[in-house]
């Protein structure tokens, strides 16, 4: 299985920073890559995919980046409604799997 | 719009089996490209991908739990079921479906999800 390492597991930021989460494949997976926003008690929302894909709705502040094995979410500029956990999913080669997590919260 | 409503037992007893039905609108799974996944998390644990079928009825399984999960489709009533056995406590979480889409280009997953709905695992 391609094990999915995020860093860090946790962070502390202002709104206002410039936020960056890193996830590294176990192996290379292309731009099969996507990402994805938890909110407590709610349903993962979808943030990017391909790697760098915006999905539509989302703000221009999330941007994706990366291929291969080494890949970055980053958060031009946070604001309150972001804080939250963010996952990447990788979707090159079954079984999929997820990240463990970076909780993001305010510093 | 797309869909989807997770149902099944809030709580099952060790050793049950456990029978998720994940019912969809705003897609087919009869047309090329649809597929839904189930995901679950344990409480304030992470995500986990379990299992997949797509619409050419090719099915894949989370590598640790394959011997105990089942996927299948209802093309007709527009639902996946997912049955797992042998539950345990460990297995208590919250089970979601999600769809992905496969396209000539490119693969989105996971776009649109259910609700969720949380098994316990107790006696």
């Amino acid at each position: 299985d391609i094990q999915m390492t995020q860093s860090p597991s946790a962070m502390s930021a202002s709104v206002g920073d410039r936020v960056t989460i890193t996830c590294r494949a176990s192996q290379g997976i292309s731009n099969y890559l996507a990402w994805f926003q938890q909110k407590p008690g709610k349903v993962p929302k979808r943030l990017i995919y391909a790697a760098s894909s915006l999905q539509s709705g989302v703000p221009s502040r999330f941007s994706g980046s990366g291929s291969g094995t080494e890949f970055t979410l980053t958060i031009s500029s946070l604001q309150p409604e972001d804080f939250a956990t963010y996952y990447c999913l990788q979707h090159n080669s079954y079984p999929h799997t997820f990240g463990q997590g970076t909780k993001v919260e305010i510093k | 719009q797309v869909t989807l409503r997770e149902s099944g037992p809030a709580l099952v007893k060790p050793t049950q089996t456990l029978t998720l039905t994940c019912t969809f609108s705003g897609f087919s799974l009869s047309t090329s490209g649809m597929c839904v996944s189930w995901i679950r998390q344990p409480p304030g644990k992470a995500l986990e991908w379990l299992a997949r079928i797509d619409w050419d009825d090719d099915k894949y399984y989370s590598t640790s739990l394959k011997t105990r999960l089942t996927i299948s489709k209802d093309t007709s009533k527009n639902q996946v079921v997912l049955t797992m056995t042998n539950m345990d406590p460990v297995d208590t979480a919250t089970y979601y479906c999600a769809r992905t889409s496969v396209g000539t280009t490119v693969v989105t997953p996971l776009d649109y999800w259910g609700q969720g709905t949380l098994v316990t695992v107790s006696s």
